[in-house]
């Protein structure tokens, strides 16, 4: 079954603390893992999208990593605005779109 | 660019009423989803559209919910008679096409169902 999990469920970071959030999946035929950001209240933002293992892109203070089974959020310095859920996101070999259930990331100043 | 729209924002009803929900995505977009997403929880797709067609509805309740995409357009979300594990928020999306996978959301419909 495929299947995307998130670790942390919850992370709370002091403003500057870099640190890393997790997202493993298992999906047959996998077309891209996609990183969102969601605001209380507010429908997701796209961030990634990333292809293949060993691709990179880079936003901001936000960097994100793939490899055949996991995926990484690097968050850099991260700043009081940086706190929101992000969420994880698969597309499967069938086109099916699997969210995983986020980390909420509390930055405090 | 004008985003996607949703009304309404907020609803509340009593089991066993009946819901509707709208969405306007991005001019242009072929590709619309309808989400529901429990508190707590990652987006669970219930249907996605290519244009007015339907692409995958395998996770659509269809004992009580209804979509439709008539003009491939705009796109309402039914919910007939609603229970209380219905209460959630209804997100929309659009994409450029199904082959563009990065996806557009809406603010989202809160319901309460009590």
């Amino acid at each position: 079954e495929d299947q995307v999990t998130q670790s942390p469920e919850a992370l709370r970071l002091q403003e500057g603390e870099s640190s890393s959030l997790n997202c493993s999946y298992t999906v047959s035929g996998l077309r891209g893992l996609f990183w969102y950001r969601q605001d209380p209240g507010k429908g997701p933002e796209f961030l990634f999208t990333l292809y293949s293992a060993g691709e990179e892109k880079e936003k901001e203070r936000l960097k994100a990593t793939l490899t055949k089974k996991e995926s990484f959020l690097h968050i850099t310095a991260p700043k009081p605005e940086d706190s929101a859920t992000y969420l994880c996101a698969v597309i499967s070999g069938t086109y099916k779109y699997i969210f995983g259930t986020g980390t909420r990331l509390k930055v405090l100043a | 660019e004008a985003g996607v729209a949703q009304s309404p924002r907020y609803k509340i009803i009593e089991k066993r009423q009946s819901v509707a929900f709208w969405c306007n995505p991005i001019s242009g977009h072929a590709t619309l989803y309808w989400y529901q997403q429990i508190l707590g929880q990652g987006p669970k797709l219930l249907i996605q559209f290519q244009n007015n067609g339907v692409v995958d509805d395998s996770q659509l309740p269809k004992d009580r919910f209804s979509a439709e995409r008539l003009k491939g357009v705009d796109s309402t979300l039914k919910i007939q008679p609603a229970k209380l594990e219905d209460s959630a928020v209804y997100l929309c999306a659009s994409s450029l096409n199904q082959g563009s996978y990065e996806q557009y959301f809406g603010p989202g419909t809160r319901l309460t169902v009590t």
